[in-house]
């Protein structure tokens, strides 16, 4: 069975400071890999995807995050956080036959000014 | 085209009555999916249909719950007999036709309070 653990239920960062977010998988085959956002009273908005390629993934917002074949990782990153970026992150993957996301028990971000 | 919207955004019930839910996918989007949120956790998903097929069901959709999305466009998710369990965002998503690793597009949810 596909399944992806954050292993951090919050993290704390200062307003300029960088931010890790983590994220592991485990997946039969190749992994499809995904971060979702989501604010207060709101849905979840993508942020990027691994899908194949370079291991450095670009998305939206400054984030980027690594993908990790032998740590079986997939960890959230931007250089210098901001206030506006708090908010919940879930960390999925994405089984190929339905296409359904499997999603992560997800990371309360909190930056402060 | 505004994504996908969800409605009602709230419902508020009393346990034992029935609710219903509507999604409205993007246009085109052959594929729907609902998931469930509750507090502090990630989302779990229910159910999957593929235009108006529904292919797969989680184990967490217990026969209180019925998914239809008759004409291959928007969909309903109903819950029968309402339990206090229940209480629980519940998000719907579309993604396009014939891209299985396209990104999901979520709605802003439903949120469900049983009392």
């Amino acid at each position: 069975a596909q399944s992806v653990a954050q292993p951090e239920d919050q993290v704390n960062v200062a307003e300029g400071n960088p931010l890790t977010v983590k994220c592991t998988y485990s997946v039969s085959g190749n992994p499809y890999l995904f971060w979702y956002v989501q604010y207060p009273n709101r849905g979840l908005q993508f942020l990027l995807k691994y899908i194949t390629g370079d291991n450095l993934v670009k998305g939206s917002y400054g984030f980027e995050a690594e993908f990790n074949k032998s740590q079986t990782s997939f960890h959230l990153k931007k250089p210098s956080a901001l206030v506006s970026d708090s908010a919940l992150y879930f960390c999925a993957v994405r089984d190929m036959l339905t296409g359904k996301l499997i999603f992560g028990q997800g990371t309360e971000l909190s930056v402060k000014p | 085209d505004t994504g996908v919207s969800q409605n009602p955004r709230h419902k508020i019930t009393k346990r034992g009555q029935n609710v219903t839910f509507r999604c409205d996918p993007i246009s085109e989007h052959n594929r729907l999916y609902w998931y469930r949120q509750t507090l502090g956790q990630g989302p779990e998903f229910l159910t999957y249909f593929q235009n108006e097929a529904q292919l797969e069901k989680s184990r967490l959709l217990s026969d209180r719950f019925s998914a239809e999305r008759p004409k291959g466009s928007f969909s309903t998710l109903e819950i029968q007999r309402t339990e206090q369990g229940d209480s629980a965002m519940y998000l719907c998503a579309s993604s396009p036709r014939g891209q299985p690793v396209e990104k999901l597009f979520f709605g802003s949810g439903t949120q469900l309070s049983v009392l």
